[in-house]
């Protein structure tokens, strides 16, 4: 069974950073190119990050370019994501998504929460 | 990048069949073929229900069905159920090697 859990979201002032991890099981992580996927309280998903299998290729949503920074471990079978000067609108579930090679995600961990608030 | 274009809401009563539409430009949904449908329920993270147009993931019912011309993609869903009340996202690989969402569509049975 393919399983992606994420882990270190919480509550961070704005200007703050916070790193993500999404522990993979269940596949050939090493197999597979990877994204992060956000959705903000109420409101629809907004992609935000690409991986290639072998971090030759990185893509970033215009939203969070220059200030985020997705990397991987194969050897660790994660996936991680460097958050920095965050804002309040950066606010939202961040999901771990397995890629298939057309732009598709066909596996989606259950979520973590990050907050941006004073 | 702006997102792509869905209807906020669409309803239909048990056994009919609704479409829900998906607009964009000649940089994403019409230039490739790279179009995506996910259902989300409350609380739950979206589950993939069709990719490359209309092609299913093998867990996922076939009374859903998907289409596409010029920069609108469809998503219709046959033989309402019940269970399909959910929210609706269709999503879309562009030129700048990019995903893009759409705003969702809230579907009620």
């Amino acid at each position: 069974e393919v399983r992606l859990v994420e882990s270190g979201g919480g509550l961070v002032q704005p200007g703050g950073s916070l790193k993500l991890s999404c522990a993979a099981s269940g596949f050939p992580f090493s197999s597979y190119d990877m994204n992060w996927v956000r959705q903000a309280p109420g409101k629809g998903l907004e992609w935000v990050a690409f991986i290639t299998v072998s971090s030759n290729i990185i893509y970033y949503g215009d939203s969070v370019k220059g200030r985020f920074t997705v990397s991987r471990d194969n050897a660790r079978n994660s996936l991680y994501l460097q958050m920095n000067s965050l804002r309040v609108d950066d606010t939202a579930v961040y999901y771990c998504v397995r890629d298939l090679p057309v732009a598709a995600a066909d596996h989606w961990g259950q979520g973590t929460l990050v907050a941006v608030s004073s | 990048q702006s997102a792509l274009t869905q209807p906020a809401s669409v309803s239909g009563s048990p056994g009919q069949s609704i479409t829900i539409s998906c607009t964009g430009t000649s940089g994403d949904v019409g230039a490739y073929d790279y179009v995506s449908w996910y259902q989300q329920h409350p609380d739950k993270a979206p589950k993939l229900i069709l990719y490359n147009v209309n092609n299913w993931p093998s867990e996922f019912s076939h009374r859903f069905s998907g289409s596409k011309s010029g920069n609108t993609a469809s998503l219709t869903i046959s033989g309402l159920q019940a269970e399909d009340e959910a929210d609706y996202y269709c999503s879309s690989f562009t030129s700048r090697r990019t995903w893009v969402f759409g705003g969702g569509t809230k579907v009620t049975v």
